[in-house]
């Protein structure tokens, strides 16, 4: 398997610019997470999808993101409007059943 | 509420020497325990977890990590540290029947030659 696939791997964008990050989980996995990682704040979980639902999006900051499932092996993480504050690593990860997720290798975020 | 702590932000060990980072948790019952390690500009890879049962559990790299309940307690441990070692650390916890982690705030690892 070719694990967690993310892309873009660096992005660059402008304050105000629609912001799309994507995430391939491992085949059969079906929980999907995504964590955003800066240095103040270290790694926060968004939010969290179960078998393609949303389960907690406690964590999502503010409604500039939104997050989206629509089938088993695609998710997206957006932001619109983005913001310099914004600027952090994204990653995505996935699990079974069992605790303990894998992890991709991250999009790092720049706005400017 | 439920949290994780490295008390250790920095650690710097010699080549060869033994290391042991430290990581406490808060919560009311027994959680799953992760140590997962990022080197840079790498995701995250996970090293071992703790469910359930022997409390000393054996992980990839030549890892460890023991759990001990009385101190709340998973510390991680490596007899031999090498250079390839250096990166960074991260402890984390999920609460049972729930998948999601909770991160520690991470210990950075440097070795010296």
């Amino acid at each position: 398997d070719a694990g967690v696939i993310q892309s873009p791997r660096h992005e660059v964008t402008e304050m105000g610019q629609e912001v799309t990050l994507r995430c391939k989980p491992i085949s059969g996995h079906d929980y999907l997470f995504w964590y955003r990682q800066t240095m103040m704040r270290g790694l926060e979980l968004l939010i969290y999808f179960n078998n393609n639902v949303p389960i907690d999006d406690s964590g999502m900051p503010e409604d500039r993101f939104s997050a989206k499932m629509p089938n088993a092996s695609f998710s997206t993480l957006k932001i619109q409007p983005s913001e310099p504050r914004d600027s952090a690593v994204y990653f995505c990860a996935s699990s079974s059943g069992t605790p303990g997720a894998f992890f991709g290798q991250g999009t790092r975020l720049t706005v400017v | 509420a439920q949290s994780v702590t490295q008390p250790d932000i920095h650690i710097t060990v010699s080549e060869g020497a033994s290391l042991e980072l430290r990581c406490n948790y808060s919560y009311g019952a027994t959680p799953y325990l992760f140590w997962y390690v990022q080197s840079p500009g790498q995701g995250l890879q996970l090293l071992l977890k703790y469910f359930s049962g022997d409390t000393l559990v054996q992980g990839i790299k030549g890892f460890e990590a023991e759990f001990k309940r009385s101190q709340s307690s998973f510390n991680l441990r490596k007899p031999s540290v090498h250079w390839s070692d250096a990166a960074e650390y991260f402890c984390a916890f999920s609460s049972g029947g729930y998948n999601k982690l909770i991160f520690g705030a991470g210990t950075r690892l440097a070795v010296h030659p």
